[in-house]
C-alpha cells in the first residue's frame, strides 16, 4: 500500500468553526508533513513530524495546530480561520531516518481543499 | 542553501513533440533533485529523482531528466508529448538542517499540449 489518504476531500467552514483534517499512511513512514498550496503555487511547508515528534513548525499561526496519535495518523486542527487560509491542504509522508534517507521521496495524498467563508 | 529556479511559468507544446521543462539548482553540496507533477484537483506525484547513482535519470510515463554539474541543471525532457500530459510540473531539491530534511521548490512551470 504505497497510498496516502486524506479526509475529507472538500471543506467549507466559516470563522468561527472548528474543524479537523485528518491523514492516514500504512507504509510505515516515520516522518509527515502537512502542506499548504494557492493555486498554481508550490506546497509551502507547514508543519513535520519526525517519530511522532514535531520537529518542524514553520512559524504557522496558532489557529492551526497539528497532532500526530500514532506513527499512521496526522491531523490538523483548525479554529478561527480567515479566508486568506483557503487553499488546499497536503499532507505527505516519507520513509525517515538515516544517512540513506536524505533522498527519499515524499508521498502525497491527494489534499483536501478548504474554503472559509 | 539549496535551491532550484524553474525557468518558464508556461510551456505549450503540440501532442507528439518533444517536452524540455528547465530546472536549474543552486548548491554547495551535491544536491538530491526532484521532479513532481500535479494534474488538475489532485496532489503530488513523483515522477523522477536525481540520487547521485546515474546522471540520466529515467522515471514514469516516459519521463527523464539528465543532471549536468557543470550546467547545474536537471531539465525534464518527454520525447513525445501526450494530451494527457497537462499538468503542473515542480522540480525540488532537499535542505538539510540538523536532523531535519525540507523539500525547496521551485515555482513550477505549467504544461500545456495542444492537439
Amino acid at each position: 500500500d504505497t497510498e496516502v489518504t486524506q479526509t475529507p476531500k472538500h471543506l467549507v467552514m466559516g470563522m468561527t468553526n472548528k474543524k479537523s483534517l485528518k491523514c492516514e499512511q500504512h507504509m510505515g513512514h516515520r516522518a509527515m508533513y502537512w502542506y499548504k498550496q494557492k493555486a498554481k503555487k508550490p506546497p509551502e511547508l507547514m508543519f513535520v513530524y519526525s517519530y511522532e515528534k514535531l520537529s518542524i513548525n514553520e512559524s504557522v499561526p496558532s489557529r492551526f495546530s497539528p497532532e500526530c496519535p500514532n506513527s499512521s495518523l496526522l491531523n490538523l486542527h483548525l479554529h478561527a480561520l480567515q479566508p486568506e487560509d483557503s487553499a488546499l491542504y497536503l499532507c505527505a509522508s516519507e520513509a525517515g531516518g538515516g544517512l540513506a534517507a536524505l533522498y527519499n521521496e515524499q508521498f502525497f495524498g491527494p489534499g483536501t481543499r478548504l474554503t472559509v467563508l | 542553501a539549496q535551491s532550484v529556479t524553474q525557468l518558464g511559468s508556461h510551456v505549450s507544446v503540440s501532442e507528439g513533440a518533444l517536452v524540455l521543462l528547465r530546472c536549474n539548482y543552486s548548491s554547495s553540496v551535491p544536491p538530491y533533485l526532484f521532479w513532481y507533477v500535479q494534474y488538475p484537483n489532485q496532489g503530488l506525484q513523483l515522477l523522477l529523482k536525481y540520487t547521485s547513482a546515474a546522471t540520466l535519470v529515467k522515471g514514469i510515463n516516459g519521463f527523464e531528466a539528465e543532471f549536468k554539474k557543470s550546467e547545474t541543471s536537471f531539465h525534464l525532457t518527454k520525447p513525445s508529448a501526450h494530451m494527457s500530459d497537462a499538468a503542473e510540473y515542480f522540480c525540488a531539491v532537499i535542505r538539510n538542517a540538523g536532523n531535519n530534511r525540507k523539500l525547496i521548490w521551485g515555482l513550477g512551470t505549467s504544461l500545456a499540449v495542444n492537439p
